[in-house]
C-alpha cells in the first residue's frame, strides 16, 4: 500500500516547455487534488476532482490543465511553462462521500519544479 | 479577508513548554477542521481533525474548536525539538479544504 505517489520528484523546464505531473493513489479514494506551495503562501488549490469523471477549478487554475484518467490517477499538465510556475506541487486524495463531511486528505511526496 | 488565517510566526517555544497555535476562519458553515504538520522539504501529514465544539485530545496534542467565535487551535504539551515544523490549519469548504498559510514552530532545547 503506497498511498499517494507522484512522478517526477524534481524537474527543470525552460520557459515555454510543457510537461505532465503524474499522481496515483491506491486507497480507492473518490476525490483527488492538486496544490502548489510557495514560500509564505501555504497550500493553494489548483484543480480538484470530487469523483471519477469530474474536475473543477480551484484557487489558481490559470496555466494548468488536469485529467482524471480513472479513479486512481489524476494528472496535471503545464502546456507552456512560465517562471511563475516554479513551485512545489502536491497531489492529495481523500475518501469524501458526496455531501458528507470533508475527510482527511493524504498527500503525496511532492514534485519540485523549476522553470528557467 | 482570507478564508483561513494563521499567524505565520515563527513561534519559538522552550522544550517542555506548551505550544499554542491558532487559526481563524470566515465560513460559518464549515463543519470539519484539520491540523497538519509539515517538516521542511516534506509533505503535510495529518495530526488531528475535529468536528464538534470543545476539546479533542490525542496524546500530547489537543485541538480546540469554537464555532461561535470561528476559531480552532492546537495545543502541544511537553513540546519536543521534533515538534519543530510548520503547522497548517485546514477548514472544510465546498468539496475541498481551504488551508491557512501555516505557522512555523521552533522548539528550543
Amino acid at each position: 500500500n503506497a498511498g499517494v505517489t507522484q512522478t517526477p520528484k524534481f524537474q527543470v523546464l525552460k520557459t515555454g516547455q510543457s510537461m505532465t505531473l503524474q499522481c496515483a493513489q491506491d486507497m480507492n479514494h473518490n476525490s483527488m487534488y492538486w496544490y502548489r506551495q510557495d514560500p509564505g503562501m501555504g497550500l493553494r488549490l489548483i484543480y480538484y476532482s470530487a469523483s471519477e469523471g469530474t474536475t473543477d477549478k480551484g484557487e489558481v487554475p490559470n496555466g494548468y490543465n488536469v485529467s482524471r484518467l480513472n479513479k486512481r490517477e489524476f494528472s496535471l499538465r503545464l502546456e507552456s511553462a512560465a517562471p511563475s510556475q516554479t513551485s512545489v506541487y502536491f497531489c492529495a486524495s481523500s475518501e469524501n462521500p458526496v455531501g458528507g463531511f470533508q475527510e482527511t486528505q493524504y498527500f503525496g511526496p511532492g514534485t519540485r519544479l523549476l522553470v528557467l | 479577508q482570507k478564508e483561513v488565517e494563521q499567524n505565520s510566526g515563527p513561534l519559538s517555544v522552550p522544550e517542555g513548554a506548551i505550544a499554542s497555535l491558532n487559526c481563524t476562519y470566515s465560513d460559518r458553515g464549515s463543519q470539519s477542521f484539520f491540523w497538519y504538520r509539515q517538516y521542511s522539504g516534506k509533505s503535510p501529514e495529518l495530526i488531528m481533525f475535529i468536528y464538534s465544539n470543545g476539546d479533542k485530545e490525542d496524546g500530547r496534542f489537543t485541538a480546540q474548536l469554537n464555532k461561535a467565535s470561528q476559531y480552532v487551535s492546537l495545543l502541544i504539551r511537553d513540546s519536543q525539538p521534533s515538534d519543530s515544523a510548520t503547522y497548517l490549519c485546514a477548514v472544510q469548504g465546498a468539496q475541498k479544504l481551504v488551508f491557512g498559510q501555516g505557522t512555523r514552530l521552533t522548539i528550543n532545547p
